[in-house]
């Protein structure tokens, strides 16, 4: 059974930095992308970027290029997004996905359970 | 900035028909924007749908279905049923790694 279980639930104060991961069995991690996606109170989905476990290559949304840091360890089975300077504005429920593109095909298939992240003083 | 537009709400009665639709900003929807549809209910991890316009996953029931319509991705569910009332997002690729998901659409079943 393909599974991806995120870490836990985060308090942290603005300023501080954050690392959550995605651990990924019941399938070969190497052999697709993981991805990130960001759930804002009251707001929609947003996709934030992905990375390639085979050779830890990333990519980001512009909106979030340089804001995160989105990372693999295929050793371990396990993706990471962090923040080195968490902001009020990043408190959201963060989800990772397993996706998969080649020239006819993309999809989005299995999920994390979500991880909140709280930034308050 | 690329946006992607869906209905913002739809209210459809249990045993009718629904059509879901997602635009972009930068003109017609098309193959090439790889349309996926997810599923998302409250306090829940959201659950895919379809991918590549009208591909179905092994797990999506049958009476969800994916298409282009008008220049928009389409998501029709018929006959609907009371547990299809959630969330729908569309998700579009503009290329270079830019995926755009949709606001997306609360279906009421009423």
């Amino acid at each position: 059974e393909v599974q991806l279980v995120q870490s836990g639930a985060e308090g942290k104060k603005p300023g501080e930095s954050l690392r959550i991961s995605c651990q990924g069995s019941g399938y070969d991690f190497s052999t697709y992308w993981i991805g990130w996606v960001r759930l804002m109170p009251g707001k929609g989905l947003e996709y934030m970027g992905r990375v390639d476990p085979r050779d830890s290559y990333n990519n980001y949304s512009p909106s979030f290029r340089g804001h995160v840091s989105i990372s693999s360890d295929r050793a371990i089975n396990t993706a990471y997004i962090q923040w080195s300077n968490l902001e009020a504005s990043d408190s959201a429920i963060y989800f990772c996905v397993r996706m998969s593109c080649s020239t006819t095909n993309c999809f989005f298939d299995y999920w994390g359970q979500g991880t909140l992240v709280t930034v308050s003083s | 900035q690329t946006v992607v537009t869906q209905e913002p709400s739809l209210t459809v009665s249990p045993g009718g028909t629904v059509t879901l639709t997602c635009a972009s900003s930068t003109g017609p929807v098309t193959s090439a924007f790889y349309p996926n549809w997810f599923q998302r209910r409250p306090g829940q991890a959201p659950t895919a749908l379809i991918y590549s316009t009208s591909n179905k996953h092994s797990w999506t029931p049958a009476r969800f279905s994916g298409s282009l319509l008008g220049g928009k991705a389409a998501l029709t569910l018929s006959p609907v049923q009371p547990e299809d009332e959630a969330e729908y997002y569309c998700l579009l690729y503009f290329g270079s790694s830019n995926w755009v998901f949709g606001g997306g659409t609360t279906l009421t079943v009423l």
